[in-house]
């Protein structure tokens, strides 16, 4: 099985502020990996896929890279509508979660 | 636009099989796998399974010896079977589309449905 690790757990920011979400890969899953964001009471949405490719309608803040074991989301700018909780998910071999990343209005 | 929504008993009993049922609408069946993720209450996303509509099944091995997953392409449904449950298998499911090698989001789930909550007790 291949164990996603996020961190850190919480951040806390600002809005306006830079966040930076890392998803570490326990094995290589090359680029076959996906980025969701969850808030209270809803179901996920795909924000980024194949690593850095965004979905449809995905704001352009929010961006992907890394490859292999290490992987970054990145929001440029808060908006309050972003705080959540995020969540990276692997399809290189069967499909995991990783524990998930909530950030939090500083 | 597709719109998946998810049903079934909200109350199970332990010991006791849990079916859902995903109904699809606004898209086809075709080059997709069809999952169901759940969700413990206050904590993370743990996937269930998938089903192709061609037959084609995946599970996650822990779950494997007590989960079935099938697709109706008649009924545009697909649906789960979680057997001997028990309070652990609380959460809320989702049932979920995911982009087969034939689609441009292979292995992300771009659709979902809204969730249903399942609580296992006596």
């Amino acid at each position: 099985e291949i164990v996603l690790t996020q961190s850190p757990a919480t951040l806390s920011l600002s809005p306006g502020a830079r966040a930076t979400l890392s998803c570490r890969a326990s094995q290589s899953v090359t680029t076959y990996l996906a980025w969701y964001q969850q808030k209270p009471g809803q179901a996920p949405r795909l924000l980024i896929y194949d690593a850095s490719r965004r979905a449809p309608g995905i704001p352009t803040r929010f961006s992907g890279s890394g490859s292999g074991t290490d992987f970054t989301l990145t929001i440029s700018s808060l908006d309050p509508e972003d705080f959540a909780v995020y969540y990276c998910q692997q399809r290189r071999y069967l499909l995991t979660f990783g524990g998930g990343t909530k950030v939090e209005i500083k | 636009q597709v719109q998946l929504q998810e049903s079934g008993p909200g109350l199970v009993k332990p010991s006791e099989t849990l079916s859902l049922t995903c109904t699809v609408s606004g898209g086809s069946l075709s080059n997709y796998y069809w999952s169901w993720i759940r969700q413990p209450p206050g904590k993370g996303l743990e996937w269930i399974g998938y089903s192709s509509d061609s037959g084609i099944t995946n599970y996650n091995p822990s779950l494997k010896s007590r989960v079935t997953i099938s697709v109706d392409t008649s009924k545009k449904e697909f649906s789960m079977m979680l057997l001997s449950v028990t309070t652990a298998d609380t959460a809320v499911y989702y049932c979920a589309r995911e982009g087969s090698r034939l689609t441009i989001m292979y292995g992300a789930f771009d659709s979902w449905g809204q969730g249903t909550l399942v609580t296992v007790s006596s």
